[in-house]
């Protein structure tokens, strides 16, 4: 089966930048997902790498490393309405299934 | 194009009911995942589904949970005699074949009383 290990809380300031980790354990590993969700509402798709290295989409960036398990989001100029829970994704096994962490809570503080 | 729709957005039962949960992937896309949500926690997958096909069922609960995904019409969760404990967000997501993206709907709230 999948695993996956991300912190539970974040708390930054608006305009600072924050990461947040992801570590995974997988067999199958085909790439990592990042989601964010408001409140409870519908997870929105924010980013995806299959290949070791950043992929830059404007203030968010997120991050690979296969040979480590690990991944990161990366946010900049935080602003208020970032405040939100963040998923990272694994795309893994035989099946090709999506399987989630237990989410960030990203508080963005004024 | 319309997203991914879900209905009922909210459904309320009693202990012992039937409750059955719609999910309309978005146009063209053949593969539907279901998971459940409880308050303050992650999304813990339940199954994968293509058209006519359960592909992955490792997260569902050997009774009483079931799921469909017909050549015509929605992916149907169905939650036989359901228990309190059955009570959360259960979210579908769709995407097409070889994508990397998913896309989820609004959610259906089971609550049962």
């Amino acid at each position: 089966g999948q695993s996956l290990e991300q912190p539970s809380e974040v708390t930054a300031v608006e305009g600072a930048i924050v990461q947040i980790n992801c570590t995974y354990q997988t067999s199958g590993f085909y790439g990592l997902s990042w989601y964010q969700q408001h409140d409870g509402g519908a997870p929105t798709f924010l980013s995806y790498n299959a290949l070791d290295g950043l992929e830059e989409t404007g203030r968010f960036s997120s991050f690979l490393s296969r040979s480590d398990s690990y991944g990161y989001l990366l946010l900049q100029e935080l602003q208020m309405k970032d405040s939100a829970s963040y998923f990272c994704a694994v795309k893994a096994g035989s099946a090709r299934q999506l399987t989630f962490g237990s989410g960030t809570q990203l508080t963005v503080l004024p | 194009n319309a997203g991914v729709m879900q209905n009922p957005r909210h459904l309320v039962r009693r202990r012992g009911q039937e409750a059955r949960l719609r999910c309309s992937p978005m146009k063209g896309h053949s593969h539907v995942y279901w998971y459940r949500q409880l308050p303050e926690e992650g999304l813990k997958f339940m199954v994968y589904l293509q058209k006519e096909n359960i592909i992955d069922e490792s997260g569902m609960p050997k009774e009483r949970f079931s799921a469909e995904f017909p050549k015509e019409g929605p992916s149907i969760l169905r939650i036989q005699q359901v228990v309190r404990g059955d009570s959360a967000a259960y979210f579908c997501a769709s995407s097409p074949s070889g994508s990397t993206e998913a896309f989820f709907g609004q959610g259906t709230r089971l609550t049962v009383v």
